[in-house]
């Protein structure tokens, strides 16, 4: 019954060993997006596409890359994971809808980085 | 940048307890509200949202919410608190951003502790 999977759920790499987080999804939901979040700390927005279209945040390092190859898969791409990249990634879907997002959220990947 | 604030980060109730949970925003413009909350061990989900018309809401599990126009604000309720309401809860804010796109900001989350 599990919607938007995210996999794996919890990922320990070293300190700038490239790192990659996978998110699923069964919605055909056409919006998908990755966020970060820190211990007490809002879900910061990293990324997010439209379909194909990639919008990313102004303030997300460049450490940090996606793709999306098709309508149910997103990655998230850690180039050189550093100590504060610690966190839990969370993947989200909506559709495109004027009306409001509706976000389908994933259980989140814990990263910790040794 | 929108902000979304709730002034409790952390509240402990006793089972039966009336719950108030604060959130404010900043966006002056046409906005979508929501609460998520996130149970031990589990992925955010909807509570409930507004979109338009009665600003007051009614969601799942007998939460409800208000939105206040004039107040910015977006209040969660919930007359009588049980144990398996203990989880986080996040209020979010949804507005269409410089750039056209509808854009989400969370506040950082309250964490409700319901003691049996």
């Amino acid at each position: 019954d599990a919607m938007v999977i995210q996999n794996p759920r919890y990922q320990v790499t070293q300190f700038g060993k490239p790192v990659t987080l996978s998110c699923s999804q069964t919605l055909n939901h056409n919006v998908m997006y990755w966020y970060q979040q820190k211990s007490s700390q809002a879900p910061k927005l990293l990324f997010h596409y439209y379909d194909k279209d990639f919008n990313n945040e102004a303030d997300t390092p460049d450490n940090f890359q996606s793709r999306r190859p098709n309508t149910s898969f997103c990655f998230l791409d850690i180039r050189s994971p550093g100590l504060g990249d610690a966190a839990m990634y969370l993947c989200a879907t909506s559709r495109r809808d004027r009306r409001a997002n509706i976000q389908y959220f994933g259980a989140g990947t814990r990263l910790s980085v040794l | 940048a929108q902000s979304v604030s709730q002034h409790n980060h952390h509240v402990i109730l006793s089972e039966a307890a009336s719950l108030e949970l604060g959130c404010n925003y900043s966006y002056g413009g046409t906005v979508n509200l929501f609460w998520y909350v996130q149970y031990p061990g589990q992925h955010l989900q909807l509570l409930l949202k507004y979109f338009s018309g009665d600003p007051l809401v009614k969601g799942i599990k007998g939460f409800e919410a208000e939105f206040i126009k004039s107040k910015f604000s977006f209040n969660l309720r919930k007359p009588s608190v049980q144990w398996s309401d203990t989880a986080e809860y996040f209020c979010a804010v949804n507005y269409m951003n410089s750039g056209g796109y509808q854009k989400v900001t969370f506040g950082t989350g309250t964490k409700l502790q319901v003691i049996p």
